[in-house]
């Protein structure tokens, strides 16, 4: 069975700091998909960003990106330039590539707070 | 965009009731999903289902059972409600095949 993991359950960065948060999995597929979800306080899930095991380029959408490194089983979030909006729930996630693949197997999530 | 909607934010229940948990897409997604949040433990999945009349039992189903008779709509059913059922529910979908899943607000249950 797939598992995530987020050892990290606090963080907390400076504003206009970077931050990393981390998360590793397990799978023996070869084929996948990895998210960050964020969830605020007002407890909307919203996707951040989404990475394709296939695709070797590590992705990016504007501030955040990511360090996917598949041998290791490695997925890190980087946030660059934290603003006080970044404040949430940060859930790194898991999903077969497919067909009939529609399960998402989620971390214990990493709480981050930003200081003003 | 992609809006599924719960039909609480807030719910109080008494130990023993049944208790519906409603969720509603509007983007013909075929999968629906029951998951449940508690903290330290992440998101685990009590139930999905990937078409009309078609469910599966996720990790964490025993206590738990669902309806899916539309395709917009997939309630989740708390039998007998117990304390250990206080916790987050959130309702996500995604169409057949495509990676993204959409999530409600969820719903905050109390059991008492």
């Amino acid at each position: 069975a797939q598992t995530v993991t987020q050892s990290q359950p606090e963080m907390s960065v400076q504003e206009a700091e970077t931050v990393t948060l981390s998360c590793t999995y397990d799978t023996s597929e070869s084929d996948y998909y990895l998210f960050w979800y964020k969830q605020p306080p007002s407890r909307q899930m919203i996707l951040v960003i989404r990475q394709e095991a296939y695709k070797q380029q590590n992705a990016t959408e504007n501030r955040f990106s990511v360090n996917f490194q598949k041998a290791a089983k490695s997925f890190s979030l980087k946030i660059s330039d934290s603003q006080l909006g970044d404040a949430a729930m940060y859930f790194c996630a898991y999903k077969k590539h497919g067909f009939g693949n529609e399960k998402l197997t989620f971390g214990t999530g990493t709480r981050l707070t930003i200081i003003p | 965009d992609v809006k599924v909607t719960q039909s609480s934010r807030y719910l109080v229940k008494r130990t023993g009731e049944k208790v519906f948990l409603e969720c509603v897409q509007d983007m013909d997604h075929e999968n629906m999903f029951w998951y449940r949040q508690d903290p330290g433990l992440g998101l685990r999945l009590i139930y999905f289902s990937y078409d009309v009349k078609m469910k599966e039992k996720g990790d964490i189903p025993e206590g738990y059972s669902v309806s899916r008779e539309k395709k917009e709509r997939f309630s989740l059913i708390l039998e007998s409600a117990s304390t250990n059922q206080t916790s987050m529910y959130l309702c996500a979908t995604s169409g057949q095949g495509l990676p993204e899943a959409f999530f409600g607000q969820g719903t905050r249950l109390t059991v008492v």
